[in-house]
């Protein structure tokens, strides 16, 4: 149990255009889910926390215009890095929370990673 | 403060036991994770422990809190190839109500 999924596991797109990646609780419905960055051989980085049918709360020095966080149901949300530039590529790992359903309300289930090129 | 220290790297000999030290510096009342990252793949959640726990088994892995040092490890028994991947501690601080990551331990198995 406990699974998350990501889509798509890895893009390349070209400067100035935008792109979406979901991040899907399987088997549970999560009413928090997490998006995080990481850079190679760094620890993670998060950037914003997302709740269920509200505004999603973003990390000091996270653009929020730049980085769109919808989670519209419990089982999905979706980060959409708007006029992505180069320096915007890294690896993006979701979290979701099953909350107390999942005995932990804490413990955070990691999706596989979305990996990023923009040319 | 929410720092998370680890050391970068540990080697170990395959059916060697592994040590993977952490220590944090919130005193609160927290969960505390371990995570294991392999190359180019998202993290798996191996274990966590309550901060009023000392110890946690579970097969192969044994965590080891010692509050009053703020120090957490995890051991791994007869460590095999496979357990080669970077290794996470996490706290999560209550109030901040998110994770707090560590730099990640690279375990290299030596056969």
């Amino acid at each position: 149990g406990a699974v998350v999924s990501q889509h798509p596991s890895w893009v390349i797109c070209k400067s100035g255009t935008s792109v979406k990646i979901e991040c899907r609780s399987l088997d549970f419905q999560a009413t928090t889910m997490f998006w995080y960055r990481q850079f190679p051989k760094q620890s993670l980085m998060l950037m914003a926390t997302s709740n269920e049918g509200s505004k999603a709360t973003y990390e000091q020095g996270v653009e929020k215009d730049k980085f769109l966080i919808n989670h519209a149901s419990l089982t999905l949300s979706t980060l959409t890095v708007t006029s992505a530039h180069p320096e915007d590529s890294s690896f993006y790992i979701c979290s979701a929370s099953p909350g107390l359903a999942g005995g932990n309300q804490e413990t955070q289930y990691f999706g596989p990673g979305t990996r990023l090129l923009v040319l | 403060g929410e720092d998370v220290e680890q050391s970068l790297f540990l080697s170990v000999r395959e059916g060697d036991s592994s040590v993977i030290n952490c220590t944090y510096t919130d005193s609160s009342s927290t969960y505390l994770y371990w995570y294991k990252q392999e190359p180019g793949a998202g993290l798996q959640l191996l274990t966590y422990i309550f901060s009023n726990m000392d110890m946690k088994q579970d097969q192969r892995l044994t965590v080891l809190l010692n509050k009053k040092d703020k120090h957490l490890s995890l051991r791994i028994a007869d460590t095999q190839t496979g357990d080669s991947a970077i290794y996470f501690c996490a706290e999560w601080l209550f109030g901040n109500e998110k994770l707090t990551f560590g730099t990640g331990t690279r375990l290299t198995i030596i056969p």
